[in-house]
């Protein structure tokens, strides 16, 4: 079946440090890859997506690259800020019964401090 | 892109009473719409899911049910609520024939 595992929490960096959060997923066919992330008392936010292999997605510093050689999906970033503290959900999107169905790794919970 | 609303933010009831959260979809025509629940500190959970008005289906058995009497309306609904459906409920919508879904603020639920 289809799978997301992402890496466990919380991860506690300082201000500037780099940012590496594990996503590995399990998938029958080629699935599109997001990064959702989740303030404080929020709502989800898409952050980036890729659709194919080899694809980059990108935002707000953040970046990811689909490897399907590794089904992986990792996040980075070079320099976390303080505002970056959140939680990050991995997901992949499958088709189901005729509808895309966004699976959902556990989240990881970042905490960046000055 | 989506903006979903959702209310009330926050609702404290009481074990046994009734319970109705309300989503609203702006910036699309028939969007398939989504419950998710989030249990504290952890992940999502697929609620309910509807690709058109009067079309709801289930993903997992429970005290829950849902509604979609509008296009863009979708409504979380329970006879008597248990300690166990406190968590934080998102709606999320998406265009047909395409993957990413946007997300609503999420309302916040505690059963005492």
């Amino acid at each position: 079946g289809n799978s997301v595992t992402q890496m466990e929490g919380p991860v506690t960096l300082s201000e500037e440090a780099f940012l590496t959060i594990n996503c590995t997923y399990t998938a029958t066919g080629y699935p599109s890859l997001f990064w959702y992330v989740q303030y404080p008392g929020e709502g989800l936010q898409l952050l980036l997506k890729a659709t194919k292999a080899d694809d980059k997605g990108s935002n707000k510093g953040f970046e990811a690259t689909y490897r399907k050689e590794t089904t992986s999906f990792h996040l980075e970033k070079g320099s976390v800020q303080v505002s970056d503290s959140a939680v990050y959900f991995c997901a992949l999107s499958a088709l189901s019964g005729g509808y895309n169905k966004l699976i959902f790794g556990a989240g990881t919970r970042l905490a960046v401090h000055p | 892109s989506q903006t979903i609303h959702q209310w009330p933010a926050t609702l404290v009831q009481p074990v046994g009473s009734p319970l109705s959260l309300e989503c609203t979809v702006e910036g699309t025509s028939n969007p398939n719409l989504y419950w998710y629940r989030q249990a504290a500190g952890r992940g999502l959970q697929l609620l309910f899911y509807s690709v058109g008005i009067g079309q709801i289906s289930s993903e997992v058995p429970q005290n829950l049910s849902a509604s979609r009497p509008q296009d863009r309306q979708f409504i979380l609904s329970s006879k008597k609520l248990l300690l166990s459906d406190s968590g934080f409920y998102l709606c999320a919508g998406g265009t047909s024939g395409r993957e990413t879904q946007y997300f609503g603020p999420g309302t916040r639920l505690l059963v005492l």
